[in-house]
């Protein structure tokens, strides 16, 4: 029930294109939903973050949608750049729990 | 305005020996928190921490490893008697306070174990 499922595992568009990235939740008692950004050799740095009482939120280039009835979220890159290259997780916060629950990943790649 | 400091950056050691990981959080920050990651995974929660309490444990292994937090000084992830599975990214992160607040991350210590 604590599991955060993301899809796909990888990822390759062209500069320019819009990546898409999905994650899935079970518990329901999860409240805050932050993404992180993590380049190779370095920790995760925190994207943006919502909460479920918003559908979306934009933050520069990165949109977060959520759907709280299907217990989904996805993470959109408008306008994607080489630079955006690295692994992104999505992960889960709440229900008196203060870790954070990380999805599996998915590896990036925005080819010029 | 220093992140999460967290040294050494790589650590090598052999089987059976002990290995510690240091993590000086945030500067505001009263919480600490301690992830691994293997290869191509994703990070697994290990311990929260606040100022001399160990509040929640119940990722990290029975045997071998332990985490402190004094009142003065870095928090501390110790492992015990070292085996090749040890072999891992561990990262520190520290928030501010309870409810969610965001986490923010060290860059990680990679462990080897020769």
């Amino acid at each position: 029930q604590q599991q955060v499922k993301q899809s796909p595992q990888s990822l390759i568009v062209q500069k320019g294109g819009i990546p898409i990235i999905n994650c899935a939740y079970e518990n329901t008692a999860f409240d805050y939903f932050p993404w992180y950004q993590q380049f190779p050799g370095k920790g995760p740095a925190l994207l943006i973050a919502i909460r479920p009482d918003v559908s979306e939120k934009k933050e520069g280039r990165f949109t977060i949608s959520f759907n709280k009835s299907a217990k989904q979220f996805s993470l959109h890159i408008m306008d994607s750049q080489p630079g955006d290259s690295a692994t992104y997780f999505c992960a889960a916060m709440g229900g008196g729990y203060q870790k954070v629950t990380f999805g599996t990943g998915t590896k990036l790649q925005v080819i010029p | 305005n220093a992140g999460v400091m967290q040294n050494p950056r790589h650590l090598v050691r052999r089987r059976g020996q002990e290995a510690r990981l240091r993590c000086s959080p945030m500067k505001g920050h009263s919480h600490v928190y301690w992830y691994r990651q293997l290869p191509e995974e994703g990070l697994k929660f290990m311990v929260y921490l606040q100022k001399e309490n160990i509040i929640d444990e119940s990722g990290m292994p029975k045997e071998r490893f332990s985490a402190e937090f004094p009142k003065e000084g870095p928090s501390i992830l110790r492992i015990q008697q070292v085996v090749r599975g040890d072999s891992a990214a561990y990262f520190c992160a520290s928030s501010r306070g309870q409810g969610n607040q965001p986490q923010h991350f060290g860059d990680g210590t990679r462990l080897s174990i020769l």
